[in-house]
């Protein structure tokens, strides 16, 4: 099926240091979601986007609905080491469906 | 509180051996989902319901069914398993209404082992 253009695909930082990682798509989107997923677990929700341009914390988390409705942007900021993960991005299309395209995510490993 | 609740977590079966998957909701969504994920790859839709309607994917094999009862739960149901067939399994709601609209919840999942 369909998937976004989600980067960079695994990322190794320092603690402490910011995180930035997107998701680019040639359809435009209705709304954005970004998840984590730990291993063994589900996705797990961290921030949803409905409006182009619309800038969004949670916490350390800041995540943007692009201009375009074609991209979206996920910053962590003074990372940790519960930070490890896989994030996700889905997005909502604008027409009719109740599906969602999944990015192929971003393997985030964080050093202590 | 859970809102997603699948049971079992971790599911062992044997090759060729039916097996079902559960999956229940708190959250009176209209819209349920079935995903299959393999080795930290994005989750594959494999069907969903919008209340009672069944929409499967074109590259779901047959060997993979659904049953909605009733709003709160959804089986999947996989008649022969495969040794490829040994994954994640999530299951995830959604509404169609209000301010959580387009949002996806999804279940811890349940892990399948194929022997």
């Amino acid at each position: 099926g369909q998937q976004l253009n989600q980067s960079p695909q695994s990322m190794f930082i320092q603690e402490g240091e910011d995180v930035s990682m997107n998701c680019t798509s040639s359809s435009i989107f209705n709304t954005w979601l970004w998840y984590k997923q730990d291993p063994g677990e589900g996705p797990v929700l961290l921030i949803a986007l409905y409006k182009a341009g619309e800038l969004t914390s949670n916490g350390r988390l800041t995540a943007q609905f692009g201009i375009t409705r074609k991209d979206s942007f996920l910053n962590i900021s003074a990372s940790i080491p519960s930070d490890v993960g896989i994030y996700f991005c889905a997005g909502h299309p604008t027409s009719g469906t109740y599906k969602y395209i999944f990015g192929t995510g971003t393997r985030l490993k964080v050093l202590a | 509180d859970a809102m997603v609740i699948q049971n079992p977590r971790y599911q062992v079966t044997q090759f060729g051996k039916p097996v079902t998957l559960s999956c229940s909701q708190t959250l009176n969504h209209n819209v349920m989902y079935w995903y299959q994920q393999k080795s930290s790859q994005a989750p594959k839709l494999l069907f969903h319901y919008y209340d009672k309607d069944f929409n499967n994917e074109a590259d779901t094999p047959d060997n993979f069914q659904s049953r909605r009862p009733n709003t709160s739960f959804c089986f999947l149901d996989i008649r022969s398993p495969g040794l490829g067939d040994a994954a994640m399994y999530l299951c995830a709601t959604s509404s169609k209404a209000g301010i959580a609209q387009n949002i996806q919840y999804f279940g811890a999942g349940t892990r399948l082992s194929v022997l």
